[in-house]
C-alpha cells in the first residue's frame, strides 16, 4: 500500500523566510504529484504539479522538485509571507492502479 | 477554480438516519471522486466515478454509496448514518490537460452525526 509522508507536522517561521516542506513515498511507480493548500475550513487548492518524467515545477514564489529514486518531493517557498499561512498538502497519483495517496499535510505559519 | 459546488456545506444529523450529499460540476468533467477528510488519516478515497452510472470504490467505501445519473452530479449516501462518519467530505473532479491529470477539489461539506 502507497504511503505518503509529510514532515514536519507543523512549522513556525518569521516572515521573509525561505523554507522547504517534504513529502516523502514508498512507491516508485509515480504518475504524478501534486501540492495543495488548504485554508481552514475551506476546501484544498491546487499549486503545483509534477509528471513523473519531470524534476521541478515552478510557479511566482513556490518551486516544488522530485526525485522518483529517493521517493520525495519538496515543496520551496521563497520570502514568506503571512499570507502563505496554511496547511501545504501533497498527492501522490499512482501509476498502477490510477488513484491518488495524501498525505497528512504540513502547517505553516508564517509570522509579521 | 474548476466550477465545483458541494450542497449542503454543513449538516448535523442522528445517528442512525441517511444523509446525501451533492457534489455538481459545470464543466464536462468525465472523472469525480468523493473523499473525506479526518485528522490523523488525511484525505481518503471513499468512491470515485468515471462516467454515467459507472462508479466503483475507494478505499473507506463501507456504509456508503454514490450515485451518478448524470455527469454533472455525483451524489454520496450514508444510508445509516453512524458517529464515526462525522468528518469533513471533499468533493474532486479530474481534469485531463495534454494527456495529464490534476485534481481539483470543491469547498467541502461539514458533516456531524450525534
Amino acid at each position: 500500500k502507497q504511503e505518503v509522508t509529510q514532515i514536519p507536522a507543523a512549522l513556525s517561521v518569521p516572515e521573509g523566510e525561505n523554507l522547504v516542506l517534504n513529502c516523502s513515498f514508498t512507491d516508485s511507480a509515480i504518475y504524478n504529484l501534486q501540492w495543495f493548500r488548504q485554508d481552514p475550513g475551506k476546501g484544498l487548492t491546487s499549486l503545483l504539479l509534477i509528471q513523473s518524467s519531470q524534476r521541478e515545477q515552478t510557479s511566482g514564489r513556490l518551486n516544488a522538485s522530485l526525485d522518483k529514486s529517493s521517493g520525495r518531493s519538496t515543496l520551496y517557498i521563497a520570502a514568506s509571507q503571512p499570507g502563505d499561512s496554511a496547511t501545504y498538502l501533497c498527492a501522490m497519483r499512482d501509476a498502477n492502479a490510477g488513484k491518488s495517496t495524501f498525505g497528512d499535510g504540513t502547517t505553516l505559519t508564517v509570522k509579521p | 477554480d474548476a466550477g465545483i459546488t458541494q450542497s449542503p456545506r454543513h449538516k448535523v444529523t442522528e445517528t442512525g438516519t441517511p444523509v446525501t450529499l451533492r457534489c455538481h460540476q459545470t464543466e464536462n468533467h468525465r472523472y469525480m471522486y468523493w473523499y473525506r477528510q479526518d485528522p490523523g488519516h488525511g484525505l481518503r478515497l471513499i468512491h470515485y466515478s468515471y462516467g454515467v452510472k459507472d462508479t466503483d470504490k475507494g478505499e473507506v467505501s463501507d456504509g456508503y454509496s454514490v450515485s451518478r445519473s448524470k455527469t454533472e452530479d455525483f451524489l454520496l449516501t450514508l444510508e445509516s448514518a453512524t458517529s464515526s462518519q462525522t468528518s469533513v467530505y471533499f468533493c474532486a473532479i479530474r481534469e485531463t490537460a495534454g494527456g495529464h491529470y490534476e485534481q481539483y477539489f470543491g469547498p467541502g461539506t461539514r458533516l456531524t452525526v450525534t
